[in-house]
């Protein structure tokens, strides 16, 4: 079965303080896993993607296929990283769809 | 450039009632998905269009839901019967292509409130 779960609903910390959203999944092909990010009356957006192995706004998230994981990292969290980050597997034997984890709200604090 | 739009932006129906929803994807975009996301929950994928053919319809949740696009470019949704259940932030994206290499870009969504 094709799942994306993501244990925390909410995370709070206060700015300066290292973040990890985590990310589990289940796919039994060749993952290809997303963050995206939904600011505050903003859309959906793309934040970073496994394949590019790049850094967005200083999060960073590794594949490990091992432990089934794509957690989110940023090592000092600022107030406007505020927002809702959901995770994703991109499955694409019938065309690209994406699998969303349920969200995790995060929210810095001054 | 202009990004996905998606109208209206809210609708109230009454339960037993058809809607439709309606998606104008970027230009040039060949892939186009919809996706449902309840209160609390993440997306859930409805349909994916590769041009006007629906090659993956596996995420429509019964026979009431039924979607078309025309001319690669506009998509409606279409629900009819209206159930409370049907309530939901209905979300649009599109990209170049149906892989990972392509980007989805998302529109804002049409909040549909079923009374």
């Amino acid at each position: 079965a094709q799942r994306v779960t993501q244990p925390e609903k909410l995370l709070s910390v206060f700015k300066g303080a290292p973040v990890e959203l985590k990310c589990n999944y289940s796919y039994s092909g060749s993952p290809e896993l997303f963050w995206y990010v939904q600011y505050s009356r903003q859309r959906l957006q793309l934040l970073l993607r496994h394949i590019s192995r790049e850094s967005i706004k200083g999060f960073t998230a590794d594949l490990n296929k091992g432990e089934t994981s794509f957690h989110l990292k940023k090592p000092f969290a600022q107030e406007e990283d505020s927002a809702m980050y959901y995770c994703a597997l991109g499955v694409y034997n019938q065309g690209g769809k994406l699998i969303f984890g349920q969200g995790t709200e995060l929210s810095v604090k001054p | 450039g202009a990004g996905v739009s998606q109208s209206p932006s809210n609708k109230v129906t009454e339960k037993g009632k058809d809607v439709e929803l309606r998606c104008d994807p970027i230009s040039g975009h060949t892939a186009l998905y919809w996706y449902r996301q309840r209160l609390g929950q993440g997306l859930e994928f409805l349909i994916y269009f590769q041009g006007n053919s629906a090659p993956d319809k596996s995420g429509l949740p019964s026979d009431r839901f039924s979607a078309e696009r025309t001319g690669e470019s506009v998509s409606t949704l279409t629900i009819q019967r209206t159930q409370q259940e049907d309530s939901a932030v209905y979300l649009c994206a599109s990209s170049l292509g149906p892989t990972g290499t392509y980007e989805q870009y998302f529109g804002p969504g049409t909040r549909l409130t079923v009374t």
